[in-house]
């Protein structure tokens, strides 16, 4: 079985251009997440989706950062425009249930010149 | 105060020794604990889930304690390869926003 694929692995773009990161969750897992690491600091949440719905966005930085789930299956992160903080490994996880174990994809690597 | 607090590293030991990791949490609401580890420049993986009874898996053994708000991990017997930065894990109340402790590095050396 497949676990959470996530597209691009990495990502470098320059200050004020638009990039989307995209994740692939475990089939038939309901619960998507979506972290960020920033150098140097622990792993941040940024929001939860349950199937298409957003059920916890509280961790997104800010309006620039746009998070979808059409349909419940992939979801896409957008950051638009981007600025050079938001530099950083951008992780997404799946899960079976609401509090069950999650699991990661590889990360986007992003870098903003 | 952080909502996760792990010890800080890095703990260097020799192979075959056993090493304890502890980790305490903030919300009294939390409903889920979980150990996962990450390599350098990996994503984070599962390695246990923690229950109040405790749970062992081989040669690790994951303890909560829910009226401490503390969880532990140790591991017997050390490896090389588990070598690794291991990271406490909480869902929040109602499994809501994931907090991560920023992570104890371990070393196990020849």
């Amino acid at each position: 079985e497949a676990g959470v694929t996530q597209f691009p692995s990495h990502s470098v773009i320059e200050k004020g251009q638009t990039v989307t990161l995209r994740c692939d969750p475990i089939s038939g897992h309901d619960n998507l997440y979506w972290y960020r690491r920033v150098m140097g600091k622990e792993i941040k949440f940024l929001l939860h989706f349950v199937k298409e719905s957003k059920q916890d966005e509280s961790g997104m930085p800010n309006n620039r950062f746009l998070a979808e789930r059409t349909g419940g299956t992939y979801s896409t992160l957008k950051v638009q425009p981007a600025e050079l903080e938001d530099s950083g490994v951008y992780f997404c996880a799946s899960s079976l249930r609401t509090e069950g174990s999650q699991y990661f994809g590889a990360g986007t690597r992003l870098s903003v010149l | 105060r952080k909502e996760v607090e792990q010890d800080p590293g890095p703990f260097n030991v020799p192979e075959g020794a056993t090493v304890a990791f502890n980790c305490t949490y903030s919300n009294s609401a939390s409903q889920s604990f979980f150990w996962y580890r990450q390599d350098c420049r990996k994503e984070p993986k599962l390695l246990m889930s923690v229950y109040s009874s405790g749970n062992e898996d081989g040669r690790f053994t994951a303890q909560l304690n829910r009226a401490s708000q503390y969880i532990s991990l140790l591991i017997r017997d050390s490896k090389l390869s588990d070598s690794a930065t291991y990271l406490c894990v909480v869902n929040g109340a109602g499994g809501f926003k994931t907090i991560f402790g920023a992570g104890t590095r371990l070393f196990v050396k020849a």
